[in-house]
């Protein structure tokens, strides 16, 4: 399967909106209703971070500016008020064969 | 504190081989299934391998199949990554992961692999 991300470069203001889009070549739902889709964040100099997981599910202690969106093959993962802790390059994966990640989006303030 | 701890990496020629070790602290390892995700210098991340919770089922990347082999000791809280015919191509932080049933929600900080002549 294969994951793509637009935009590869998001500059964003401090508090405004931002999103970034992810696809798949094929459905990421699971014949046991889950869709297999998560998204990290590699914030610089850090080990990658959960952020979302089955599509639209906050992991533990992420803010509730972070949401994640879609089905199927198309996905959105949206902040809605950017901060500049939020800094980083941020990956969609796909979990339903095998793992595969998108190219990853560099977030940067503008 | 929950955290995996990866050690094993360094310098080594091409065609050689190294084993990667991930040791699990403070949570029970054995329910978890495990993953091994690399960065190559300035790219993206790159998933490699994963092992279910009793080594039951293994998948591995295209890139990697049939050089590596991911494995696990349970009652070591310890998971391996087994590498040989390394090549350049396979210059890389070496990061585990532990799978919850949805995501992989804790990382390790990573070990480096260096293939060169």
């Amino acid at each position: 399967i294969v994951v793509t991300q637009s935009p590869l470069s998001l500059p964003v203001t401090p508090g405004e909106p931002a999103s970034i889009s992810c696809r798949s070549s094929q459905s990421l739902l699971h014949s046991n209703g889950y869709t297999y889709l998560d998204w990290y964040v590699q914030k610089p100099g850090q080990s990658p971070q959960l952020l979302i997981y089955f599509g639209s599910n906050r992991a533990s202690g992420v803010p509730d500016r972070f949401s994640g969106s879609g089905s199927g093959t198309d996905f959105t993962l949206k902040i809605s008020r950017v901060e500049a802790a939020d800094v980083g390059v941020y990956y969609c994966m796909q979990a339903l064969e095998g793992r595969t990640f998108g190219q990853g989006t560099k977030v940067e303030i503008k | 504190e929950v955290r995996l701890v990866e050690s094993g990496g360094g310098l080594e020629q091409p065609g050689g081989s190294l084993r990667l070790s991930c040791a699990a602290a403070e949570f029970n390892f054995s329910p978890y299934s495990m993953n091994w995700v690399r960065q190559a210098p300035g790219k993206g991340l790159e998933w490699i391998s994963h092992i279910s919770s009793s080594s039951s089922t293994m998948f591995y990347a295209d890139s990697v199949r049939g050089r590596f082999t991911i494995s696990r000791d349970n009652a070591k809280n310890t998971l391996f990554l087994e590498m040989t015919r390394l090549t350049d191509d396979d210059t890389a932080i070496y990061y585990c992961a532990r799978e919850a049933g949805g995501g992989m929600d804790v990382w390790g900080q990573g070990t480096t692999v260096i293939v060169s002549s």
